[in-house]
């Protein structure tokens, strides 16, 4: 069955520091992936997103995620967090299963940001 | 160009009643796909309506039922509420075809059922 793990339930991260937010998916074909940001109460905003082509995407706020077919991965990172990235982020496949085009998620990682 | 819209905000409902949530699509957006968030976890797929028609659905009761207007706003109705349908409720729209993956979502509605 097609799946979408995120190991890490809660991450804390400094202002400044780098940060990778880690997602394994598991489905058959080309996955199309995507990240998506949650603040609290609020719905979900596209970070970015993979259909085909290079490896490397990026997206708005400055992260940018990696695409590695031999590791069934797509790891969210930026380079240096700010203090309103705090919030939390899930993964998502885009699944044909049963006729259904759909998006299955992952769990999610709630990220806290100390100043 | 106007991004998803939802309405309410939040409802709160007892056990038993119905429930009508509304979702106004992105301009140019022609399907709309409606989750499921309960308090910690990610989305579960409703179900999806594309052109009017139902398009897929997920592992819900038939008491959750939709509607897709002509002008691609949709409902989701959901008949004898049940505590464990208290949840925030997230409309995304997309467009058809290979686009239909890559979903724009409106701020949900929190359900709270007693």
């Amino acid at each position: 069955a097609q799946s979408v793990t995120q190991p890490d339930i809660h991450i804390t991260v400094s202002e400044g520091a780098s940060l990778e937010l880690r997602c394994n998916y598991s489905y058959g074909a080309t996955p199309y992936l995507f990240w998506y940001v949650q603040s609290p109460g609020q719905g979900l905003q596209l970070l970015l997103k993979y259909f085909s082509g290079d490896t490397l995407v990026q997206g708005i706020k400055g992260f940018e995620a990696e695409f590695k077919r031999s590791q069934s991965s797509f790891n969210l990172r930026k380079p240096s967090v700010h203090w309103s990235d705090a919030a939390e982020y899930f993964c998502a496949v885009g699944s044909n299963a049963g006729n259904n085009r759909k998006l299955i998620w992952g769990l999610g990682t709630s990220l806290a940001v100390n100043p | 160009e106007t991004g998803v819209t939802q309405s309410p905000t939040h409802l709160i409902k007892t056990r038993g009643q119905q429930v009508t949530l509304r979702c106004s699509s992105q301009s140019g957006h022609n399907t709309v796909s409606w989750y499921q968030q309960a308090l910690g976890q990610g989305p579960q797929f409703i179900f999806q309506y594309y052109r009017e028609e139902e398009n897929g659905r997920g592992n819900f009761p038939p008491r959750f039922s939709g509607l897709q207007f002509p002008n691609y706003s949709s409902e989701l109705n959901v008949n004898a509420l049940e505590l464990d349908d208290s949840a925030l409720y997230l409309c995304a729209s997309s467009l058809g075809d290979r686009k239909i993956y890559e979903q724009y979502f409106g701020p949900g509605t929190r359900l709270t059922v007693t």
